[in-house]
């Protein structure tokens, strides 16, 4: 069974650090682009980083470049996202989903399939 | 960056109607648009990928289509289950970004 699993969500104060881990099972780690995809309450989806299959490229949304860190150990199989200098700002969910590429029609497309039950962080004094 | 403008933002149905939803880009994104749905404290659930194309073990019922900047899910039946959030995606080009939601509930 393909399944993704986050965790190290939690209460942290404002200007604080935390890191999440998402480990992943059921399929080849190695051959996947992972992403970092984050929910506030009661709020819309937004994309917070991704990386490639060796780690050898990332990319992030302005709002947390400087900040965040994607990273991931293939041995291990599993992705990372070092949070730091957190704000109230990056209360959310954050999902790890796997990013699919694929030939279709004739392009390369991609989407988000599986994703994670999602990992809950509270930037709170 | 490109904007993904969803609507309507609420949509009341009742089972066994036709559902449409709309998503629009700010500028061309040629196919590259997906489609999920979410259900209340779950993760979101992939239902088609390249404007058009239908996730393994998704219902028919759903389809997608659209190209440029103008793409449209469609529900042919609401079911029971299908209440819940759509949300489009753009995969274009970074930072991808999503639309903001249309909520399906009961009428």
């Amino acid at each position: 069974e393909v399944q993704l699993v986050e965790s190290g969500g939690g209460l942290v104060q404002p200007g604080g650090s935390l890191r999440l881990s998402c480990a992943a099972s059921g399929f080849t780690f190695s051959r996947y682009w992972m992403t970092w995809v984050r929910q506030a309450p009661g709020k819309g989806l937004e994309w917070v980083a991704n990386i490639k299959q060796d780690g050898s490229e990332k990319y992030y949304v302005d709002s947390v470049k400087g900040r965040f860190t994607i990273s991931r150990d293939n041995a291990k199989n599993s992705m990372y996202l070092q949070m730091n200098s957190l704000r109230a700002e990056d209360t959310a969910v954050y999902y790890c989903a796997s990013a699919v590429y694929a030939m279709v029609r004739g392009v390369i497309v991609n989407w988000f399939d599986p994703w994670g039950q999602g990992t809950l962080v509270t930037v709170s004094s | 960056d490109i904007q993904m403008t969803q609507s309507p933002s609420s949509l009341p149905a009742s089972v066994g109607d036709r559902v449409t939803i709309s998503c629009r880009a700010s500028q061309t994104i040629s196919g590259y648009l997906n489609w999920y749905q979410q259900k209340p404290g779950k993760a979101p659930h992939l239902l088609i990928y390249a404007a058009s194309s239908l996730q393994s073990g998704v219902p028919s019922r759903f389809s997608g289509s659209g190209s440029g900047t103008d793409f449209t899910l469609t529900i042919s039946s609401l079911q029971p289950e299908d209440f819940a959030t759509y949300y489009c995606q753009q995969s274009y080009i970074t930072p991808l970004t999503f639309g903001g939601g249309t909520k399906v509930d009961i009428k």
